[in-house]
């Protein structure tokens, strides 16, 4: 099974930081990686996928990059709309998700 | 507008057997790969089963493979859950979600529906 690690766990911004999430495959998935987020109560947003593409709708301060076996999830400058927990996907065999970003107000 | 939503949860106890429904709207159903996708309370997510367009293909993570089983019926533009032998950890939130591509990513998802395994 590919496994996937998110870190951090959880992080402190403040709106209008620049806030990077990333997620580790232990093992090669290509650009096979999707990014949502999840408010509380709330299903699940897609927000990137295969790594870089942007879903339509969302908005461009969010950003993806990476392949193989190291991604990130980039948000241009914090929103008060963006405190929420980030999930990352493998999809390349299976699916398999991380074990989540909670982004908090500092 | 893309409507999914998800019904059949409750309370059951262990061993016990629940069905799940999702009914889609505002796109064409029978044109999509469907999935279900949990989350245990308090925790992150976990991807459960998914089904082809016309159901000729289905998958399992290995966590609810031999007890659960996926189908739909693309006259009703209903997908389904049935879950059998239910143990305590599959208590969740059940969520329904659709496959854009087939690739196993999600651009819609339900609310998600309660499903509580205890005695």
């Amino acid at each position: 099974d590919i496994q996937m690690t998110q870190s951090p766990s959880t992080l402190s911004a403040s709106v209008g930081d620049r806030v990077i999430i990333t997620c580790r495959a232990s093992q090669s998935i290509s650009s096979w990686l999707a990014w949502y987020q999840q408010k509380p109560g709330k299903a699940p947003k897609l927000l990137i996928y295969k790594a870089s593409s942007l879903e339509s709708g969302v908005p461009s301060r969010f950003s993806g990059s990476g392949s193989g076996t190291e991604f990130t999830l980039t948000i241009s400058s914090l929103q008060p709309d963006d405190f929420a927990t980030y999930y990352c996907q493998q999809y390349n065999t299976y699916s398999t998700f991380g074990g989540g970003t909670k982004v908090e107000i500092k | 507008e893309v409507q999914l939503l998800e019904s059949g949860g409750g309370l059951v106890q262990p061993g016990g057997a629940l069905r799940l429904s999702c009914a889609a709207s505002g796109f064409t159903f029978s044109s999509y790969a469907m999935n279900w996708v949990r989350q245990a309370p308090g925790k992150g997510l976990e991807w459960v089963s998914a089904i082809s367009a016309a159901a000729i293909s289905t998958y399992y993570s290995d966590s609810v493979k031999g007890r659960f089983t996926i189908s739909r019926d693309n006259s009703k533009n209903t997908l389904y859950l049935q879950m059998n032998s239910l143990r305590a950890e599959d208590t969740a939130v059940y969520y329904c979600a659709k496959d854009p591509d087939g690739d196993l990513h999600f651009d819609y998802w339900g609310q998600g529906t309660l499903v509580t395994v205890s005695s």
